[in-house]
């Protein structure tokens, strides 16, 4: 499968954990972006990578968050001291180069349930 | 208000009917629209991208995008039970950002 995964694709955790997650884009797509999806919403954008430059952050992305993509591969998001209202589908996209927009080609998710 | 609106659903139509999915969007900046199929459950699908107004067409899937009205729409001909999903759009300014702006997504049921 080339496609971009995800992992975990679910995870559970009390208020006030840590959690991260890992994303794998498509091999060769420079562009690698994280959204947030809550129940009946569309995904919201959090962060956007360009190989493993951070180059725009969502002012939903409070300091409890950080993502980082140290070789310009892989992503991981972590959030610190998690809060009921972070449950979410924590979604994942990959872009190759090129003018203008290109197409995002989004991962299966990770589902993170904060109790 | 949101940038991007999107009737929620859910809309039912009877196997092989032509559906009508739209949005408007209030940002005049943004030239590239996608349309999206998600699954329960899963990561959304790209099914079409347009650049700009105008017309796609792939097999039974056409967007139309309308930059003077602020108006996009995806049809469906000859819909099936399979297209049963819900149908997000999302667009951006490609210039000062690549992020995508999504709708909250239209919910179809396809009933056999």
């Amino acid at each position: 499968d080339t496609g971009v995964s995800q992992d975990p694709r679910h995870k559970i955790t009390k208020r006030g954990q840590n959690v991260t997650f890992r994303c794998d884009p498509i091999s060769e797509h420079n562009r690698l972006y994280w959204y947030r999806q809550t129940l009946g919403q569309g995904p919201e954008f959090l962060t956007y990578f360009q190989n493993e430059a951070q180059l725009e952050k969502s002012r939903l992305l409070s300091d409890r968050f950080s993502a980082e993509r140290p070789k310009g591969s892989f992503s991981t998001l972590e959030i610190q001291r998690t809060e009921q209202g972070d449950s979410a589908m924590y979604l994942c996209a990959s872009s190759a180069p090129g003018a203008g927009t290109d197409t995002q080609y989004f991962g299966p998710g990770t589902r993170l349930t904060v109790l | 208000q949101k940038e991007v609106e999107q009737d929620p659903g859910p809309l039912s139509v009877p196997e092989g009917a032509i559906v009508s999915l739209n949005c408007t969007y209030s940002n005049s900046a943004f030239q590239y629209f996608m349309w999206y199929r998600q699954y329960s459950r899963k990561g959304p699908e790209l099914l079409m991208y347009t650049y700009s107004s105008g017309n796609k067409e792939d097999g039974r899937f056409t967007a139309q995008v309308d930059k003077s009205s602020k108006y996009i729409s995806l049809f469906i001909r000859d819909s099936q039970p399979s297209d049963s999903a819900t149908y997000l759009c999302a667009m951006s300014d490609g210039d000062s950002s690549y992020k995508l702006i999504f709708g909250s997504g239209t919910r179809l049921l396809v009933r056999p």
